[in-house]
């Protein structure tokens, strides 16, 4: 079967640094994708990996490693308004297979 | 407009009634989707149109129809649902959709809940 792991939720402080790993096990393979959606907020795409090694966007950065089926999403120097769900999606044979999300929660 | 625009946000219907969700996009994109998210699930995708042809129907109960008249615009058109059908429905575009690389980019979505 099809199956994408990411942890449910995960606390950070603002001005830190947090990983989310994302691990997936697909027929097919097109590239990794990250979105971030903010509550009640439509998804809106952060970052895509379809070779191995790190991608980096300014604060955000996205790895993949292939051979282990595996993601993560780096957000450094964290800010509130990064409070959201992070969602990790692998582009399989004809459709997108998405995570459950992230829920990120930011701290003072 | 810009992007992927959504109506209505919200919507609140009775098990008998009939209703239509309306998604526009302004991307020029050839590809859209639906999609319902539920709380802690992963987004589920309902139906694929690619160049107004409709390329995926992911085992969705006919109590769910959708029409593509053109590439701009998808519909769902609704009846006879039932509560667990309460969710957050998301229209997508991206700008072909027979392989999964490109990024799609997604409307507000409609809040329905089902009484």
């Amino acid at each position: 079967g099809q199956n994408i792991d990411q942890p449910t939720e995960m606390t950070a402080t603002e001005g830190a640094i947090v990983q989310i790993n994302c691990t997936y096990q697909t027929s097919g393979f097109n590239g990794l994708f990250w979105y971030q959606q903010h509550a009640g907020e439509a998804p809106t795409f952060l970052s895509y990996n379809v070779l191995d090694g790190l991608e980096e966007k300014g604060r955000f950065s996205s790895f993949l490693s292939r051979s282990k089926g595996y993601s993560y999403l780096l957000l450094k120097e964290l800010q509130m308004k990064d409070s959201a769900s992070y969602l990790c999606a692998v582009g399989g044979n004809y459709q997108l297979i998405w995570g459950a999300g992230t829920k990120l929660i930011i701290k003072p | 407009e810009t992007g992927v625009t959504q109506t209505p946000r919200h919507l609140v219907m009775g098990m008998t009634n009939k209703k239509s969700l309306k998604c526009e996009q302004h991307l020029g994109h050839n590809a859209m989707y639906w999609y319902k998210q539920s709380a802690k699930k992963p987004l589920e995708l309902m139906f694929v149109y690619n160049f107004k042809e409709q390329t995926e129907n992911n085992s969705v109960p006919s109590r769910f129809s959708p029409e593509c008249p053109n590439s701009s615009h998808l519909f769902l058109h609704l009846h006879t649902l039932q509560p667990e059908d309460s969710a957050l429905y998301l229209c997508a575009s991206s700008p072909e959709g027979l392989a999964a690389t490109y990024e799609q980019y997604f409307g507000p979505g409609t809040r329905l809940t089902v009484t």
